[in-house]
């Protein structure tokens, strides 16, 4: 099993529809990264959070730490958020640093 | 401008090759990083390097070496190149390394022949 699982892998949407990507994952962690990919290729930070919530634009991500879980919320989606997200969790034992990634989950939002 | 570049950005070699890509960045940031990203598109950290110190070192072949003369520069050098190599290599920085956001270069492609 992962240590990271993302739900859904892929998510089919119209233009306008509230977006919701889940994470979940198995370690304590000390942050944790949602990411963008194009279909480009090129790869965009979005957010580091370890606790609460944050916004930006149309994006909010909120992690809870008691359930190990995160989510990804899109508002008003457009077709120009059409990409892969990624979920990571960083974590620290002692002096080992680990940055374990999600499968990604492909978002299509159509017109 | 480029905040994170790498080089090349399309690689195209024969088997049994020794070929290195280059990263650079002129964030200031003092923790870099090396991920492959199979044609699964699974993204997976290979190395990271803070301050020029090691302190990410995966489960990689010891085929892959990373080489950090300064603090803006991370290079990787392949070895003899098998066609499992093959794969987007990602280059990224950070200010530091423990879960800071990060910046990614525009990956370099490279292709087994």
């Amino acid at each position: 099993k992962n240590e990271v699982e993302q739900s859904p892998q892929n998510l089919t949407a119209q233009e306008g529809e509230f977006i919701t990507i889940n994470c979940s994952y198995s370690v304590g962690i000390s942050a944790l990264h949602w990411l963008q990919q194009h279909p480009g290729g090129g790869i965009v930070s979005l957010f580091m959070l370890s606790s609460g919530k944050k916004k930006h634009g149309r994006l909010i991500a909120t992690i809870n730490i008691q359930e190990k879980h995160s989510s990804l919320h899109i508002t008003a989606s457009h077709p120009r958020d059409s990409a892969v997200y990624i979920c990571a969790v960083a974590s620290v034992e002692g002096s080992n640093y680990k940055l374990t990634f999600g499968k990604g989950t492909l978002l299509t939002v159509n017109p | 401008d480029t905040a994170v570049s790498q080089t090349p950005k399309y690689l195209v070699t024969q088997m049994g090759n020794d070929k290195s890509i280059k990263c650079e960045q002129n964030l200031g940031h003092d923790t870099m990083y090396w991920y492959k990203q199979d044609s699964k598109k699974f993204l997976k950290i290979m190395f990271s390097y803070n301050n020029k110190e090691l302190i990410i070192n995966e489960t990689v072949p010891n085929r892959f070496s990373p080489k950090s003369p300064d603090k803006a520069h991370l290079n990787l050098h392949i070895n003899s190149l098998e066609l499992g190599d093959s794969a987007v290599y990602f280059c990224a920085s950070s200010q530091g390394p423990y879960g800071q956001p990060q910046h990614f270069g525009d990956g370099t492609r490279l292709s087994i022949l």
